[in-house]
């Protein structure tokens, strides 16, 4: 079955940096993904495409502090020099045959 | 640019039904496949149903399969959702999403809406 694992909760003090997991399923390791954000009451937004080879192609006006990787079955996104707008919950997303799955999101609080 | 606007969201009683609807705006809308991904309140993305651009191909999730009906008008540029039998438990914020890829069905979403809000309640 394909499922998509995110940490709760995450935080880091501004303008540091922090870095989001996302983790496939077994069996699924091979699978991109997409990062998407939401801030409080807005609709998602698309981040980027992280690809099992770790290179990533971004959404428009995405800025260059914001980064993707990838090993194994994880996928990471990085976004660095934290600001206050970056406070929001960030989901990752797959597909399948027929299917679409989000993983639980994470909810970075920048301190 | 990329515009996407839903409506259609309300108030409903279990048992009723309701039709939302996305008009799109600022790309080739028949070339992309386009979503219904909806989200509880205070919880996590749940994707409902896909439709092909072109074609009529369509998918559902196992939670809405055979009480939802998507649909599209690409001469109007606008996705439909029909929503029949509603449950307390499909109260959620409803959001259009805009596929990545052109003329694949199933691919990350490059656009969302803002999403209209359904309340099934008595």
């Amino acid at each position: 079955q394909l499922v998509l694992t995110q940490s709760p909760s995450a935080s880091a003090s501004l303008g540091a940096s922090v870095k989001l997991t996302c983790t496939l399923s077994s069996g699924h390791s091979t699978y991109a993904i997409a990062w998407h954000q939401q801030q409080p009451d807005k609709g998602p937004r698309f981040l980027m495409k992280v690809n099992s080879d770790g290179s990533h192609s971004k959404g428009d006006g995405i800025p260059d502090r914001l980064s993707g990787s990838s090993s194994g079955a994880e996928r990471y996104l990085t976004i660095s020099s934290l600001q206050s707008e970056d406070e929001a919950d960030y989901y990752c997303q797959t597909w399948g045959t027929g299917t679409v799955v989000f993983g639980g999101g994470t909810k970075l609080t920048v301190l | 640019e990329v515009q996407l606007l839903e409506s259609g969201g309300g108030l409903v009683q279990p048992g009723g039904s309701l039709r939302l609807s996305c008009a799109a705006s600022g790309f080739t809308y028949s070339s992309y496949a386009m979503s219904w991904v909806r989200q509880a309140p205070g919880k996590g993305l749940e994707w409902v149903s896909v439709f092909s651009g072109s074609g009529s191909s369509t998918y559902y999730a196992d939670s809405v399969k055979g009480r939802f009906t998507i649909s599209r008008d690409n001469s109007k540029n606008t996705l439909y959702l029909q929503m029949n039998s509603l449950r307390v438990e499909d109260t959620a914020v409803y959001y259009c999403a805009k596929g990545g890829v052109r003329g694949v069905i199933i691919t990350p979403f490059d656009y969302w809406g803002q999403g209209t809000l359904v309340t099934v309640s008595s």
